[in-house]
Parts: structure tokens; C-alpha cells; sequence
């Protein structure tokens, strides 16, 4: 059971945007961890996509951001292509686990 | 460029061991924490342990703890997952991870682990 809750699935058209939501609480995001975003295609291997809750790493297109307020974060695509259908997921630290977590996972489909 | 290679996983009856390896290229392994990470068949991702650099500092997820030890090998670059008592749930994909500030820079193509009888 994950302490980071994502939204199952989010679905648009080629060129939509569309957000991916990440709600934790006061021992993760709420307490000021950083959240981190990957990306998973189908049949391989995650992908940092965002860390530090608004960077991307290199290579990653600007169509991908991230930020975050409060308890919870946020990734946005904009400008949706096909090749973005795959599973997102959030990244986190948790003080009252001493652990990592990550978020549920959400599987994007371009419609 | 960064290469993280897992192996060791196979088909394992539950209560048996099984010790997982991640060889680690391209960078000064020396520097940087080292994960490991868990996806069951068709499931999410889920973190296991994590290792310092030096390997002196080791933290776990609750439902490995007692069972499983990560360890490293500074010498010859590579990362360890060592699985005792293993249960049916453990089976997944285990990827290694390289930890640069709380998030997983690399991660290895993983090694699958199936436990059953």
C-alpha cells in the first residue's frame, strides 16, 4: 500500500495537455521532501523524467514538468504525443517509514 | 555512459535464498548510494533498500526487513541483494538503482524473481 496516491489513468488526444497528480502528507511531500517523477514505457525499465519536484534531466523534452505545493505534486504534458503512452509514477521520502515511496502509478493513454 | 546490470534472479521455492547482483560501470561507484527497487507482474513500483556509499549506512522497506540484506563491493563496483525466507509475494522484477539526491538517476534492465513450488 503506497502512501502516494496517483490517479490510475489519464487519457488525451494528440497535442493535449494533461496532468498526472500526486497527493501525499505531512511525513513526505507536506514535510518538504523532494518528489521525482519517472517514466515507465511498456517492457522496460523506469526513466527519471523529473527530480527535484520542476527539473528535468537531459534529453528529457520540455513538454514534461513538474512542481509542487503543499502535500501533493504534480506532472504536466503538453503538446501529448503517442510516444508518451506509458506508466508515471512519483518518488519520494517518507519520515515516518524511514523509507522511499512512490506513488501508485498512473498509465497514460493518447486517445 | 552509465551501465547497471542486475542478474541472479530465477525460479526459487518459497523459504529458500537467493542473492541478487548489480554490476555498476561508467562512474565512480564509490560516490553515490545505491538502491534496490521491486515491480510484481503487472503491479507498481515498489522501493526495497537502500546502501551509502561507503556502505556503512542501510535502511529497508518494512515488508523485506529481516529477510533481506544489501550489501556492496566497492572493490569490484557491484551491489548485492542478499533474499532469505523468501515468500510468494517476493516475486517481481528487481531493478538496481544509482541515488544521486533521494531520486534514482540509472536504473539497471532488472532481474526477475519467481518464487514457487
Amino acid at each position: 500500500q503506497s502512501v502516494l496516491t496517483q490517479p490510475p489513468s489519464v487519457s488525451g488526444a494528440p497535442g493535449q495537455r494533461v496532468t498526472i497528480s500526486c497527493t501525499g502528507s505531512s511525513s513526505n511531500i507536506g514535510a518538504g521532501y523532494d518528489v521525482h517523477w519517472y517514466q515507465q514505457l511498456p517492457g522496460t525499465a523506469p526513466k527519471l523524467l523529473i527530480y527535484s519536484n520542476i527539473n528535468r534531466p537531459s534529453g528529457v523534452p520540455d513538454r514534461f514538468s513538474g512542481s509542487k505545493s503543499g502535500t501533493s505534486a504534480s506532472l504536466a504534458i503538453t503538446g501529448l504525443q503517442a510516444e508518451d503512452e506509458a506508466d508515471y509514477y512519483c518518488q519520494s521520502y517518507d519520515s515516518s517509514l524511514s523509507g522511499y515511496v512512490f506513488g501508485t502509478g498512473t498509465k497514460v493513454t493518447v486517445v | 555512459q552509465v551501465q547497471l546490470v542486475e542478474s541472479g534472479g530465477g525460479v526459487v521455492q518459497p523459504g529458500r535464498s537467493l542473492r541478487l547482483s548489480c554490476a555498476a560501470s561508467g562512474f565512480t561507484f564509490t560516490n553515490y548510494a545505491m538502491h534496490w527497487v521491486r515491480q510484481a507482474p503487472g503491479k507498481g513500483l515498489e522501493w526495497v533498500a537502500v546502501i551509502s556509499y561507503d556502505g556503512n549506512e542501510k535502511n529497508y522497506a518494512d515488508s523485506v526487513k529481516g529477510r533481506f540484506t544489501i550489501s556492496r563491493d566497492n572493490s569490484k563496483n557491484t551491489l548485492f541483494l542478499q533474499m532469505n525466507s523468501l515468500r510468494r509475494e517476493d516475486t517481481a522484477v528487481y531493478y538496481c538503482a544509482r541515488d544521486r539526491d533521494t531520486d534514482m538517476v540509472n536504473w539497471g534492465q532488472g532481474t526477475l524473481v519467481t518464487v514457487s513450488s
